[in-house]
């Protein structure tokens, strides 16, 4: 199975600021017939399922805020938030799905500082 | 609009069985199948199982194989998980999870059922 590796577990950040969030597979998640990444970012809200917010590792999906943003490629990725809002604290996972099975990384917690 | 609708809280004893339901409005299991994925309280997100009902092909995380059976029904748009021979290490939230609006891989979650919680407790 791929590992794949968050840091950091948690951090706080200040209303406004930028958060960043690391995510490293144990192996390339670049399918190079297609030059797509297979990595994608997920936010969780106590109680909640998880939502998806970016997929092929930059694409964001329909209706995130453009304040999120993934960027990477092959084995080392990244989830930016430029601004971190109020609503923004959550747990994060990366998720690789190149191969099955699909598998998280353990997640990080954003919270505001 | 998507909507998965699961059924409800279980309780369980351990060596019992459980099974869950998942199902579907708005959205045909043909289509790219559905997943389900557990986290345990306080912890991360574990993929167990995937079926499509278009192809009848299911795949299983290595560790649930032999003890996880998904199935679906396609009058109903219901999709099911049975698993077997619980353990305390099952007592989870347990959700099935599609790839329902978008284009890409059917290990891409963009619809999720609201969880069943499994407790498994003697």
């Amino acid at each position: 199975d791929i590992v794949m590796t968050q840091s950091p577990d948690s951090l706080a950040v200040s209303l406004g600021e930028r958060a960043t969030i690391n995510c490293r597979s144990s192996q390339s998640l670049l399918y190079t017939s297609t030059n797509k990444n297979y990595l994608s970012w997920y936010q969780q809200k106590p109680g909640q399922p998880p939502k998806l917010l970016i997929y092929w590792a930059s694409s964001r999906e329909s209706g995130v805020p453009d304040r999120f943003s993934g960027s990477g490629s092959g084995t080392d990725f990244t989830l930016t938030i430029s601004s971190l809002q109020a609503e923004d604290v959550a747990v994060y996972y990366c998720q690789q799905y190149y191969i099955t099975p699909p598998t998280f990384g353990r997640g990080t917690t954003v919270e505001i500082k | 609009q998507i909507h998965l609708v699961q059924s409800g809280d279980e309780v369980k004893k351990p060596g019992a069985s459980v099974k869950i339901s998942c199902k579907a409005s708005g959205y045909t299991f043909t289509r790219n199948g559905v997943n389900w994925v557990r986290q345990a309280r306080g912890q991360g997100l574990e993929w167990m199982a995937w079926i499509n009902d278009y192809s009848g092909d299911t795949k299983y995380a290595q560790k649930f194989q032999g003890r996880v059976t998904v199935t679906t029904d396609a009058s109903t748009e219901t999709a099911y998980m049975e698993v077997e021979r619980l353990t305390s290490d099952d007592s989870a939230v347990y959700y099935c999870a599609i790839r329902g609006y978008g284009s890409g891989s059917y290990y891409l979650f963009d619809a999720w059922g609201q969880g069943t919680l499994v407790t498994v407790s003697s």
